[in-house]
Protein backbone atom coordinates (compact mmCIF):
# COMPACT_ATOMS: atom_id res chain seq x y z
CA UNK A 1 0.00 0.00 0.00
CA UNK A 2 1.05 3.64 -0.23
CA UNK A 3 0.69 6.82 1.01
CA UNK A 4 1.01 10.54 1.10
CA UNK A 5 1.63 13.01 3.92
CA UNK A 6 1.75 16.73 2.97
CA UNK A 7 3.12 17.86 6.29
CA UNK A 8 1.27 21.49 5.87
CA UNK A 9 -2.64 22.27 5.14
CA UNK A 10 -1.71 26.16 4.68
CA UNK A 11 1.10 27.67 3.83
CA UNK A 12 1.29 31.44 3.49
CA UNK A 13 4.25 33.59 1.64
CA UNK A 14 4.77 36.91 0.36
CA UNK A 15 4.99 37.32 -3.55
CA UNK A 16 8.19 37.30 -4.69
CA UNK A 17 9.67 35.15 -1.50
CA UNK A 18 10.41 31.13 -1.80
CA UNK A 19 7.40 28.38 -1.64
CA UNK A 20 8.41 25.53 0.11
CA UNK A 21 5.43 22.37 0.20
CA UNK A 22 6.77 19.52 1.72
CA UNK A 23 5.63 16.08 0.96
CA UNK A 24 6.31 12.31 2.05
CA UNK A 25 5.38 9.46 1.15
CA UNK A 26 5.32 5.76 2.10
CA UNK A 27 5.48 3.28 -0.68
CA UNK A 28 5.95 -0.75 -1.46
CA UNK A 29 7.33 -0.36 -4.56
CA UNK A 30 9.27 1.99 -6.29
CA UNK A 31 6.66 4.58 -6.53
CA UNK A 32 5.88 7.41 -9.02
CA UNK A 33 5.33 10.44 -7.73
CA UNK A 34 3.79 13.75 -8.99
CA UNK A 35 2.30 17.29 -7.80
CA UNK A 36 -0.98 18.65 -9.13
CA UNK A 37 -2.18 21.85 -8.53
CA UNK A 38 -5.71 22.94 -8.38
CA UNK A 39 -6.87 26.36 -8.98
CA UNK A 40 -10.10 27.84 -7.45
CA UNK A 41 -13.36 26.30 -9.29
CA UNK A 42 -10.79 24.45 -11.90
CA UNK A 43 -9.83 20.90 -12.53
CA UNK A 44 -6.61 19.31 -11.57
CA UNK A 45 -3.31 20.40 -13.42
CA UNK A 46 0.01 18.22 -13.34
CA UNK A 47 2.73 20.59 -12.32
CA UNK A 48 5.45 18.01 -12.59
CA UNK A 49 6.34 14.12 -11.83
CA UNK A 50 9.27 12.06 -10.91
CA UNK A 51 9.54 8.19 -12.36
CA UNK A 52 12.64 7.02 -11.42
CA UNK A 53 14.98 9.59 -13.71
CA UNK A 54 16.54 12.34 -12.29
CA UNK A 55 15.94 12.67 -9.09
CA UNK A 56 15.46 16.37 -9.27
CA UNK A 57 12.04 17.65 -11.02
CA UNK A 58 11.08 20.60 -12.92
CA UNK A 59 7.72 21.56 -13.85
CA UNK A 60 5.40 24.45 -15.15
CA UNK A 61 6.20 27.85 -13.73
CA UNK A 62 8.99 27.74 -12.38
CA UNK A 63 8.07 25.18 -9.69
CA UNK A 64 10.76 21.88 -8.94
CA UNK A 65 10.69 19.38 -6.70
CA UNK A 66 13.48 17.01 -5.47
CA UNK A 67 12.89 12.84 -4.58
CA UNK A 68 14.91 12.10 -1.79
CA UNK A 69 14.35 8.25 -0.79
CA UNK A 70 16.49 8.23 1.93
CA UNK A 71 14.26 10.68 3.83
CA UNK A 72 11.02 9.60 1.62
CA UNK A 73 10.00 13.12 1.02
CA UNK A 74 8.85 15.24 -2.45
CA UNK A 75 9.06 18.25 -1.42
CA UNK A 76 7.73 20.84 -3.92
CA UNK A 77 10.11 24.35 -4.10
CA UNK A 78 9.75 27.79 -6.00
CA UNK A 79 12.21 30.59 -5.51
CA UNK A 80 9.86 33.35 -5.76
CA UNK A 81 6.20 33.39 -5.16
CA UNK A 82 3.97 35.33 -7.80
CA UNK A 83 -0.40 36.14 -7.08
CA UNK A 84 -1.07 33.42 -9.57
CA UNK A 85 0.59 30.58 -7.37
CA UNK A 86 -2.25 30.68 -4.98
CA UNK A 87 -4.20 27.32 -5.44
CA UNK A 88 -4.14 24.12 -4.04
CA UNK A 89 -1.20 21.65 -4.06
CA UNK A 90 -1.87 18.17 -3.88
CA UNK A 91 1.11 15.57 -3.48
CA UNK A 92 0.79 12.52 -5.23
CA UNK A 93 2.26 8.65 -5.46
CA UNK A 94 1.84 5.32 -7.79
CA UNK A 95 3.24 2.48 -6.50
CA UNK A 96 5.26 1.21 -9.72
CA UNK A 97 6.40 3.27 -12.06
CA UNK A 98 6.09 1.17 -14.81
CA UNK A 99 3.05 -0.57 -13.93
CA UNK A 100 0.51 1.31 -15.57
CA UNK A 101 -1.13 1.84 -12.43
CA UNK A 102 -3.92 4.79 -12.61
CA UNK A 103 -4.96 4.18 -9.00
CA UNK A 104 -2.90 7.37 -7.60
CA UNK A 105 -2.92 8.17 -3.86
CA UNK A 106 -3.58 12.16 -3.67
CA UNK A 107 -2.54 13.99 0.18
CA UNK A 108 -5.12 16.02 1.72
CA UNK A 109 -3.61 19.37 0.12
CA UNK A 110 -1.44 21.93 1.07
CA UNK A 111 -3.68 25.14 0.48
CA UNK A 112 -0.50 28.28 -0.72
CA UNK A 113 -1.58 31.39 -0.05
CA UNK A 114 0.15 34.58 -1.24
CA UNK A 115 -0.01 37.94 0.21
CA UNK A 116 0.94 40.75 -2.44
CA UNK B 1 -8.37 20.30 -28.77
CA UNK B 2 -10.96 20.03 -26.21
CA UNK B 3 -9.94 18.42 -22.97
CA UNK B 4 -11.71 16.69 -20.27
CA UNK B 5 -16.05 17.85 -20.62
CA UNK B 6 -17.89 16.80 -18.08
CA UNK B 7 -21.73 17.56 -16.92
CA UNK B 8 -23.33 18.79 -15.38
CA UNK B 9 -21.25 21.18 -13.62
CA UNK B 10 -23.78 21.43 -10.23
CA UNK B 11 -26.49 19.16 -9.38
CA UNK B 12 -28.54 19.11 -6.08
CA UNK B 13 -30.21 15.21 -5.05
CA UNK B 14 -31.92 13.94 -2.17
CA UNK B 15 -31.07 11.09 -0.20
CA UNK B 16 -32.09 7.88 -1.73
CA UNK B 17 -32.28 9.35 -5.41
CA UNK B 18 -29.99 8.14 -8.01
CA UNK B 19 -27.27 10.06 -10.01
CA UNK B 20 -25.49 9.72 -13.53
CA UNK B 21 -22.69 12.16 -14.22
CA UNK B 22 -21.01 12.10 -17.87
CA UNK B 23 -17.24 12.25 -19.02
CA UNK B 24 -15.89 13.12 -22.34
CA UNK B 25 -12.29 12.27 -22.60
CA UNK B 26 -9.94 14.44 -23.81
CA UNK B 27 -9.17 14.19 -27.93
CA UNK B 28 -7.15 10.88 -28.29
CA UNK B 29 -7.29 9.34 -24.86
CA UNK B 30 -8.71 6.30 -24.39
CA UNK B 31 -8.71 5.66 -20.22
CA UNK B 32 -11.17 7.61 -18.35
CA UNK B 33 -10.59 7.38 -14.54
CA UNK B 34 -12.80 8.65 -11.70
CA UNK B 35 -12.27 10.04 -8.54
CA UNK B 36 -14.35 11.61 -5.50
CA UNK B 37 -13.24 14.89 -3.92
CA UNK B 38 -14.98 15.51 -0.60
CA UNK B 39 -14.66 19.14 0.64
CA UNK B 40 -11.08 19.77 2.59
CA UNK B 41 -9.89 16.88 1.10
CA UNK B 42 -7.85 15.17 -1.53
CA UNK B 43 -9.87 13.28 -4.57
CA UNK B 44 -10.05 9.37 -3.64
CA UNK B 45 -9.76 7.04 -6.79
CA UNK B 46 -13.06 5.47 -7.80
CA UNK B 47 -12.39 3.11 -10.74
CA UNK B 48 -10.63 3.31 -14.14
CA UNK B 49 -12.00 2.14 -17.89
CA UNK B 50 -10.14 1.03 -20.28
CA UNK B 51 -11.64 -0.72 -23.52
CA UNK B 52 -15.07 -0.71 -22.07
CA UNK B 53 -14.11 -2.70 -18.76
CA UNK B 54 -13.47 -1.32 -15.36
CA UNK B 55 -9.86 -2.37 -14.81
CA UNK B 56 -9.34 -1.23 -11.63
CA UNK B 57 -11.34 -0.11 -8.42
CA UNK B 58 -10.96 1.77 -5.55
CA UNK B 59 -12.55 1.23 -1.75
CA UNK B 60 -16.23 2.16 -2.77
CA UNK B 61 -19.25 0.17 -2.80
CA UNK B 62 -21.12 -1.00 -5.22
CA UNK B 63 -23.75 1.56 -5.35
CA UNK B 64 -20.97 3.33 -7.55
CA UNK B 65 -21.12 2.03 -10.74
CA UNK B 66 -20.11 2.89 -14.57
CA UNK B 67 -19.64 2.39 -18.23
CA UNK B 68 -17.73 3.63 -20.78
CA UNK B 69 -19.19 3.91 -24.64
CA UNK B 70 -16.97 2.95 -27.65
CA UNK B 71 -16.43 6.13 -28.17
CA UNK B 72 -14.53 6.30 -24.95
CA UNK B 73 -17.24 8.83 -23.06
CA UNK B 74 -18.02 7.22 -19.58
CA UNK B 75 -21.03 8.10 -17.28
CA UNK B 76 -20.99 7.67 -12.91
CA UNK B 77 -23.87 5.97 -11.72
CA UNK B 78 -24.12 6.65 -7.70
CA UNK B 79 -27.68 4.46 -6.70
CA UNK B 80 -29.35 4.93 -2.95
CA UNK B 81 -27.28 8.64 -2.80
CA UNK B 82 -26.43 9.05 0.95
CA UNK B 83 -25.84 12.32 2.41
CA UNK B 84 -21.79 11.68 2.28
CA UNK B 85 -21.89 11.15 -1.17
CA UNK B 86 -21.46 14.99 -1.69
CA UNK B 87 -18.79 16.10 -3.41
CA UNK B 88 -17.24 17.04 -6.47
CA UNK B 89 -16.42 14.39 -9.08
CA UNK B 90 -13.95 14.79 -11.15
CA UNK B 91 -12.96 12.77 -14.33
CA UNK B 92 -9.69 11.99 -15.67
CA UNK B 93 -8.69 10.62 -19.01
CA UNK B 94 -4.97 8.99 -20.17
CA UNK B 95 -3.63 6.93 -22.82
CA UNK B 96 -3.64 3.42 -21.85
CA UNK B 97 -0.07 2.91 -24.00
CA UNK B 98 1.76 5.39 -25.25
CA UNK B 99 1.54 4.91 -29.42
CA UNK B 100 4.15 2.67 -30.58
CA UNK B 101 5.25 1.76 -27.17
CA UNK B 102 3.45 -1.31 -25.52
CA UNK B 103 4.08 0.25 -22.04
CA UNK B 104 1.46 1.87 -20.34
CA UNK B 105 1.78 5.58 -19.41
CA UNK B 106 1.69 5.91 -15.66
CA UNK B 107 0.44 9.22 -13.58
CA UNK B 108 -0.47 11.21 -17.06
CA UNK B 109 -3.87 12.02 -16.27
CA UNK B 110 -5.73 15.02 -17.17
CA UNK B 111 -8.57 16.31 -15.11
CA UNK B 112 -12.38 18.19 -16.10
CA UNK B 113 -13.25 20.72 -13.67
CA UNK B 114 -15.56 18.18 -11.79
CA UNK B 115 -19.39 17.53 -11.13
CA UNK B 116 -20.53 19.32 -7.63
CA UNK B 117 -22.96 17.17 -6.30
CA UNK B 118 -25.09 17.97 -3.02
CA UNK B 119 -26.83 15.32 -0.90
CA UNK B 120 -29.65 16.79 1.16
Amino acid sequence: AQSVTQLDSHVSVSEGTPVLLRCNYSSSYSPSLFWYVQHPNKGLQLLLKYTSAATLVKGINGFEAEFKKSETSFHLTKPSAHMSDAAEYFCVVTPDAGAGSYQLTFGKGTKLSVIP
Amino acid sequence: DAGVTQSPTHLIKTRGQQVTLRCSPKSGHDTVSWYQQALGQGPQFIFQYYEEEERQRGNFPDRFSGHQFPNYSSELNVNALLLGDSALYLCASSLKYMLGNRFPITGELFFGEGSRLTVL
